[in-house]
């Protein structure tokens, strides 16, 4: 069974930086694409970043030059990697697989990060 | 960027009625890269359709998407009280790209 549990979330004041970590199973996150997707209290979905399998990343232009995605192959997870935070972050941060390139077909439940001072 | 425009933003229905959903694109997206999505309250988005008119593993047939262009449809042919939810489209455009329409509230009437 397919699984998607993030962590790393929490309260974090303007400028500062946080990790969020999605740990996998079910499947290998190397061979697979990846993406962060998150969601403002009471908003709709933005996409945020994308890793092929291949590594190659990308990212919205909300968010280019502050967060870094990575993965650990050893450990099946995938890695966010946020810095500069600003208040517009705050959001419910979703990982996905995502299939053939184009939809997200299995989502974890999300880890809220609140960017507040 | 293109931007994808949901109608209504609340539909109020009651179960064993038939809802349609609409999702109009600012530009033609290619039908293999139009997707729907559920979310409840508090839980994940869980995929529904995607290539416009694939429904995803385990999906009950009273799904179904269709269209094509700019303009793309979800139906659901007879609600049962489960599918009270909030209904997102989503298209891929390279690059790589991808974007959200801003939902449409499903509740019960």
């Amino acid at each position: 069974e397919v699984q998607l549990v993030e962590s790393g979330g929490g309260l974090i004041q303007p400028g500062g930086s946080l990790r969020l970590s999605c740990a996998a199973s079910g499947f290998t996150v190397s061979s697979s694409s990846m993406s962060w997707v998150r969601q403002a209290p009471g908003k709709g979905l933005e996409w945020v970043s994308l890793i092929y399998s291949g590594g190659n990343t990308y990212y919205a232009d909300s968010v280019k030059g502050r967060f870094t995605l990575s993965r650990d192959n050893s450990k099946n997870t995938l890695y966010l990697q946020m810095n500069s935070l600003r208040a517009d972050d705050t959001a419910v941060y979703h990982c996905a697989r995502v299939m053939g390139g184009a939809v997200f077909d299995y989502w974890g439940q999300g880890t809220l990060v609140t960017v507040s001072s | 960027e293109i931007v994808l425009t949901q109608s209504p933003g609340t539909l109020s229905l009651s179960p064993g009625e038939r809802a349609t959903l609409s999702c109009r694109a600012s530009q033609s997206v290619s039908s293999s890269y139009l997707a729907w999505y559920q979310q409840k309250h508090g839980q994940a988005p869980r995929l529904l359709i995607y290539g416009a008119s694939t429904r995803a593993t385990g999906i009950p047939d009273r799904f179904s998407g269709s269209g094509s262009g700019t303009d793309f449809t979800l139906t659901i042919s007879r609600l049962e009280p489960e599918d009270f939810a909030v209904y997102y489209c989503q298209q891929y455009g390279g690059s790589p790209r991808y974007t959200f329409g801003q939902g449409t509230n499903l509740e019960i009437k």
